[in-house]
């Protein structure tokens, strides 16, 4: 079965520090989502795109997220500088276009604790 | 907006008990419906989903059915295992997901 790849699983460091989580969407997949789940705010959409081009990164922190994919295989979201509050865990998911009968396929995450 | 609106949990059930998690849905236009379920340490993965009204979804005994005269997808199974202890999220598709707070299941021994 093919799979979204996230790396890396966790990630421990101190606040002020920069994170990179990436993700290898399944191949031929042309949607790629962020989210960030936690307790108190469940499951939240940060950004997503279409094509590699962003449509939507109005949920996430401007001042310190960012998102990008570089290629067709790749999606990387930064935190810059990181903070206590930014500890989540980190999903990403791919999709194959604008067919709303398709499903979101999700990878593992990335469990991000910031100290 | 287009929403999802599930109940809240936890749920705990003993095992081979009947299981309704319910699920209702605000949307314009003709959305598709989904229910995903998560278990601890991974993603969310897909479970069964409907595309239009009065379809029924169904998979490894889990079944819901797109109902449109009341906005609703409820999900159910006859009887739950140990095994089917989760986090289960309902959503819905259009022009984007919208993905329900997600209800803890624990079905216990």
């Amino acid at each position: 079965d093919a799979r979204v790849t996230q790396t890396p699983r966790h990630k421990v460091t101190e606040m002020g520090q920069e994170v990179t989580m990436r993700c290898q969407p399944i191949l031929g997949h042309n949607t790629v989502f962020w989210y960030r789940q936690t307790m108190m705010q469940g499951l939240e959409l940060l950004a997503y795109f279409r094509n590699r081009a962003p449509l939507d990164d109005s949920g996430m922190p401007k001042d310190r997220f960012s998102a990008e994919m570089p290629d067709a295989t790749l999606a990387t979201l930064k935190i810059q500088p990181s903070e206590p509050r930014d500890s989540a865990v980190y999903f990403c998911a791919s999709g194959p276009g604008q067919d709303r009968n398709q499903p979101q396929h999700f990878g593992d995450g990335t469990r991000l604790s910031i100290l | 907006g287009n929403s999802v609106t599930q109940m809240e949990g936890p749920v705990t059930l003993s095992e081979e008990a009947f299981l309704t998690i319910n699920c209702t849905y605000t949307a314009t236009g003709y959305p598709s419906l989904f229910w995903y379920v998560q278990y601890p340490g991974e993603g969310l993965q897909l479970l069964l989903k409907a595309t239009k009204a009065d379809d029924k979804g169904s998979n490894k005994g889990f079944e819901a059915t797109y109902r449109k005269e009341t906005t609703s997808f409820h999900l159910e199974k006859g009887s739950v295992q140990v095994s089917d202890s989760a986090v289960y999220f309902c959503a819905l598709s259009t022009n984007d997901m919208r993905f329900g707070a997600g209800t803890r299941l624990t079905v216990k021994p």
